[in-house]
């Protein structure tokens, strides 16, 4: 079975562009979690989607967005971005049965704003 | 406010030793723990999960304790190997949390030959 798989790997924008990152999931996996990882801020989760819904935000400013499609795969977009924006985005996805299982992450989107 | 702390940042054994991996948690609403182990330029991958309602769940060369009254864990890697040189991150799950995951800051393990 394929892994998480995340589009582009490397992205390089300057301050003020808005940027999407694509991620699709593991088959068969309806939920769909970000995260990013700086290295003063260790690994903060941004949002998780389920069945094309929002279910969990944590805490990030509004220019940070996603949406989830039919398929489970999701996209996450960031507007206006800041230098500060620079980090791995890491998505994760698990299947969300009915007990609590494990997510699987894919390997990043490594986006570096100038 | 941190909530799950990895007050280690490195650790360094000898290749065949056992390695100890230890982990703080603050939230008593957290239920479910996982560990997982990130390579450079790569995402993190699972290695071993326990339930609140244990307190010891093992994998091969991997066990993982649990103290609740403590609110602390532990990673064991026996016998550790140079393949295990990677970066481990704690992480915690609350039932009311989906998805949500919170991480420790991690720690950086250097297993020599």
């Amino acid at each position: 079975k394929a892994g998480v798989t995340q589009t582009p790997r490397y992205l390089i924008k300057t301050r003020g562009q808005q940027v999407t990152l694509s991620c699709s999931p593991i088959s068969g996996h309806r939920s769909v979690s970000w995260y990013q990882q700086t290295p003063g801020q260790g690994l903060q989760f941004l949002f998780e989607y389920f069945s094309e819904t929002q279910r969990n935000k944590g805490n990030f400013p509004g220019r940070f967005s996603g949406r989830q499609f039919s398929n489970s795969r999701s996209e996450m977009n960031v507007s206006t971005l800041e230098l500060g924006d620079s980090a791995l985005y890491l998505c994760a996805s698990r299947f969300a049965g009915s007990s609590y299982n494990e997510q699987f992450f894919g390997p990043g989107t490594r986006l570096t704003v100038l | 406010d941190q909530q799950v702390k990895q007050n280690s940042p490195s650790l360094s054994v000898q290749e065949g030793r056992i390695s100890i991996l230890n982990c703080d948690y603050t939230n008593s609403m957290f239920d479910y723990f996982l560990w997982y182990k990130k390579y450079p330029a790569e995402g993190p991958t699972f290695l071993i999960s326990i339930s609140s309602i244990k307190d010891k769940n093992e994998d091969g060369r991997f066990t993982v304790f649990l103290n609740k009254s403590a609110k602390h864990l532990s990673l064991h890697i026996v016998p550790s190997q140079p393949g295990d040189s990677a970066v481990y991150f704690c992480a915690a799950r609350s039932g009311s949390s989906g998805s949500r995951l919170t991480f420790g800051e991690g720690t950086q393990l250097t297993v020599n030959p």
